[in-house]
Formats: C-alpha cells, sequence, structure tokens
C-alpha cells in the first residue's frame, strides 16, 4: 500500500500570498494517478485537481497541480478568503487500496 | 444533477450491523465505479471500499476487509455498504462517492453529504 505525507501540517498564509502544499508517496505513484480534494467544516471534500495536473470542471485557475512518481504539489497562486480548508491528496495509480494523505489546514495568518 | 444521498446511519453497539445506503440520481448509475469514503471525528479521510460500474470487482481497505461488504442494485440506482462486527474504531462519517469519469480510476468526482456512524455501548 503507497503511503502518502502531506507538509506541512500546518500552514499560515494571508490573502492574496502564494501557497504551496505538498505530498509525498512511499513508491511512485503510476501514470501520476493523484488528486487533490479541498474540505472545509461540515461538508464533504470536493475535488479540485485530478491525474496530478487537470483542474476538475469549475475550479478556479489559481489552483494548479504538478509533479510525477512520488512527489507532487498544489499551488494556490493568490490566496483568496474562501480558499482556506483542509487540503488532501489521494493516490489511485496502484491497485487498491486506495490511500490519501493526513491533510494540511491552510489557516488565514 | 448528481446527486447521492446516503441514510441507514445512527448509533450501534459494537459488535453489531449496520447498513448502509447511497441513492444515485442525475446520472447513469450502471456506467460508473462507486466508493465508500468515511472521516472519524476530527480525522481525515480514509478510503474504504471500492466497486466496479457493473459490480464485477470490489476491493476493500485492510481495515474493514471481511467484515464490510460493498454492493449496488443498478436497478435502482442505489449504493450499499453492510458492516458487521462494528468496533468503536468505525466510527465515522461515512461518505460514498462516484468517480468522475467512466474510464475506472478512483477520480472522486461527486460526494454525498455523509452519514454518521456511531459505534458505542
Amino acid at each position: 500500500e503507497i503511503v502518502l505525507t502531506q507538509s506541512p501540517a500546518t500552514l499560515s498564509l494571508s490573502p492574496g500570498e502564494r501557497a504551496t502544499l505538498s505530498c509525498g508517496a512511499s513508491q511512485s505513484v503510476s501514470s501520476s494517478y493523484l488528486a487533490w480534494y479541498q474540505q472545509k467544516p461540515g461538508l464533504a471534500p470536493r475535488l479540485l485537481i485530478y491525474d496530478a495536473s487537470s483542474r476538475a470542471t469549475g475550479i478556479p485557475d489559481r489552483f494548479s497541480g504538478s509533479g510525477s512518481g512520488t512527489d507532487f504539489i498544489l499551488t494556490i497562486s493568490r490566496l483568496e478568503p474562501e480558499d482556506f480548508a483542509v487540503y488532501y491528496c489521494q493516490q489511485y495509480g496502484s491497485s487498491p487500496p486506495y490511500s490519501f494523505g493526513q491533510g494540511t489546514k491552510l489557516e488565514i495568518k | 444533477q448528481v446527486q447521492l444521498v446516503e441514510s441507514g446511519g445512527g448509533v450501534v453497539q459494537p459488535g453489531r450491523s449496520l447498513r448502509l445506503s447511497c441513492a444515485a440520481s442525475g446520472f447513469t448509475f450502471s456506467s460508473y465505479g462507486m466508493h465508500w469514503v468515511r472521516q472519524a471525528p476530527g480525522k481525515g479521510l480514509e478510503w474504504v471500499a471500492v466497486i466496479w460500474y457493473d459490480g464485477s470487482n470490489k476491493y476493500y481497505a485492510d481495515s474493514v476487509k471481511g467484515r464490510f461488504t460493498i454492493s449496488r442494485d443498478n436497478s435502482k440506482n442505489t449504493l450499499y455498504l453492510q458492516m458487521n462486527s462494528l468496533r468503536a474504531e468505525d466510527t465515522a462519517v461515512y461518505y460514498c462517492a462516484r468517480e468522475l469519469l467512466v474510464v475506472p480510476g478512483a477520480r472522486l468526482g461527486y460526494w454525498g453529504q455523509g452519514t454518521l456512524v456511531t459505534v458505542s455501548s
């Protein structure tokens, strides 16, 4: 089973700043089958990025994903107030079980 | 529009069983793989199980293997999760989720609102 490690655990930034969230895998994620989700309190997760760099429908272009192999990045180019939330990465490149990272909390500084 | 509505959660004693349902609408249910994902209170997301679009393949997290069974009824547009031998550590909000694309792959593009399962004596 692939273990995903997200860093940092908490990221404190101000609106307008750039956010860089990392997701490291214990082994290579085949075909870059990695997704990023955003979750706000009391709500279900929302898919932001899939296949490492493809934005889901309706996701603003300030969100971008990159990476391959074992190292992946989610970048939010200019933070809006509604972007402060918890972010999870998830791999689906190998046979199940699929795994999520432990999450990065993006909080307002 | 795509809608997923979970039901069946509640309080159950350790060792007992519970069946969750997820009613799907707004899309061709029989064309998509479906998943269950759970989230313990204050914790992160944990993938639980997947079932292929036609029910031909099912996979589980090690933590639930042998105790939980995922199934679907494509004639009723409904996904199920039968949970047996429940433990305190199964306490969580359980979400059903639909794959984003018809092409298989656990890109979880649509989620239900979740149903809370509490295992306690």
